[in-house]
């Protein structure tokens, strides 16, 4: 079965420093990731997804994540935290095996919180 | 352009009783994904519709839920009779294509508490 991990409930982090937010996947074939963030009282925002190519991913507000096959991983990232960052966040893969169908399947998400 | 809208944003209900939720998908976007949070958990898939067929839904909790969109337009998701353990936030998204590699846009989630 498909699944996605985020092992961390929360992440604190100061602001200024660098963040990660974890994400481990396990897919049968090919893996589309993607992340998403919650602000409160807001919808799901995307942030940024790996399809193919290169394995480092530039999405929305600076972020970035790194697609590691070998260890089934897909990490969110971030050079210098801000406290706007402080929200919810998703990683989610799609599920290929039913290719005519889009459903994501989330991990249950992690809270950052960015302290000044 | 407008995003996913849901209504309502909130709802209370008592066990046995009956909630629509409303999902309002991007105009043109011909996919449309029912979600739902229960209790700090994962999102989990409910059902996708392609215009108005319904494409999957292999994440149909029970037949107390039904699922419709007349018109390929809006959708709206019955829970009929509510249970307690229907409490969650519901989420809508949509996109413009069924395809593998795009992403799709959420609505901003309905909480609904069943008492």
């Amino acid at each position: 079965a498909q699944s996605v991990a985020q092992p961390e409930d929360q992440v604190n982090v100061a602001e200024g420093n660098p963040l990660t937010v974890k994400c481990t996947y396990s897919v049968s074939g090919n893996p589309y990731l993607f992340w998403y963030v919650q602000y409160p009282n807001r919808g799901l925002q995307f942030l940024l997804k790996y399809i193919t190519g290169d394995n480092l991913v530039k999405g929305s507000y600076g972020f970035e994540a790194e697609f590691n096959k070998s260890q089934t991983s897909f990490h969110l990232k971030k050079p210098s935290a801000l406290v706007s960052d402080s929200a919810l966040y998703f990683c989610a893969v799609r599920d290929i095996i039913s290719s005519n169908t889009g459903k994501l399947i989330f991990g249950q998400g992690t809270t950052l919180q960015v302290k000044p | 352009e407008a995003g996913v809208t849901q209504f309502p944003s909130h709802s209370v209900i008592e066990k046995g009783q009956t909630v629509t939720l409303r999902c309002d998908p991007i105009s043109g976007h011909d996919n449309l994904y029912w979600y739902r949070r229960v209790m700090g958990k994962e999102i989990k898939f409910l059902l996708h519709f392609v215009k108005e067929s319904k494409q999957d839904e292999s994440g149909m909790p029970n037949n107390r839920f039904l699922a419709e969109r007349t018109g390929g337009t809006y959708s709206t998701l019955k829970v009929q009779p509510a249970e307690l353990e229907d409490s969650g936030v519901y989420f809508c998204a949509s996109s413009l294509r069924d395809s593998r590699f795009n992403e799709q846009f959420f609505g901003p989630g309905t909480r609904l508490t069943v008492l």
